[in-house]
């Protein structure tokens, strides 16, 4: 199965300042079929379900905020928040679904400073 | 505002059947893929399974031999039953959906069944 993992394990933000988190998986995510690269970013806040946040790569999903972006190629990928706002405290997951079984990451906890 | 409703048993004992369903409400939404996650205690997220609206499923290995999903997409819901249950399968279970015909996608999760497992 393919190995995801994610760093920091922990962010501590200052509200307004930027943030990124690091992923990376054990095997290439892009499918030469079809030429996407498919990677998604989940955000679960505290005592809440997971919710969608930017899938197959870059895009966000249905309401999510544009400070909210993903990028990266191959194995290496990074989630974006422009300014980190309150609301944003949680614990991130990436997630491959290239192939089956799929996968997560283990989780960043970002917490505000 | 759409959501997955969930219900069923959550205090189970080992060697015990598990069995879950969840349901759209508060609106239309059309799943392509209806996926089933579970959390343990304090940690991660993991996936148990997925089934298409056409009825192709697929389940992780390290729990296929005891995992049947189901759907039902004339109804918008969807089953999970996990056979001979240990203390290891104590989680908080979730079903989610996707619905990829519409740009941008829209995912809606349930709002989880904690399940334990003790004699």
């Amino acid at each position: 199965e393919i190995v995801m993992t994610q760093t920091p394990l922990s962010l501590p933000v200052t509200p307004g300042e930027p943030a990124s988190i690091s992923c990376r998986s054990s095997r290439s995510l892009l499918d030469s079929d079809d030429g996407n690269t498919y990677l998604d970013w989940y955000l679960q806040k505290p005592g809440q379900s997971a919710q969608l946040l930017i899938y197959t790569l870059s895009y966000r999903a249905s309401g999510v905020p544009d400070r909210f972006s993903g990028s990266g190629s191959g194995t290496d990928f990074t989630l974006k928040i422009s300014r980190v706002e309150a609301e944003d405290v949680g614990v991130y997951y990436c997630m491959q679904r290239l192939e089956w079984p799929i996968t997560f990451g283990p989780g960043t906890r970002l917490e505000i400073k | 505002q759409v959501q997955l409703q969930q219900w069923g048993a959550g205090l189970l004992k080992p060697s015990e059947t598990l069995s879950l369903a969840c349901g759209v409400s508060g609106g239309s939404f059309s799943g392509y893929y209806w996926s089933w996650i579970r959390q343990p205690p304090g940690k991660g997220l993991e996936w148990i399974g997925e089934i298409n609206h056409s009825g192709g499923a697929n389940y992780n290995p390290s729990l296929k031999s005891r995992v049947i999903i189901s759907v039902d997409t004339s109804k918008g819901q969807s089953s999970l039953k996990v056979t001979s249950l240990t203390a290891a399968d104590t989680a908080v279970y979730y079903c989610a959906s996707r619905d990829i015909a519409v740009v941008p996608a829209k995912e809606v999760w349930g709002q989880g069944t904690t399940v334990i497992v003790s004699s």
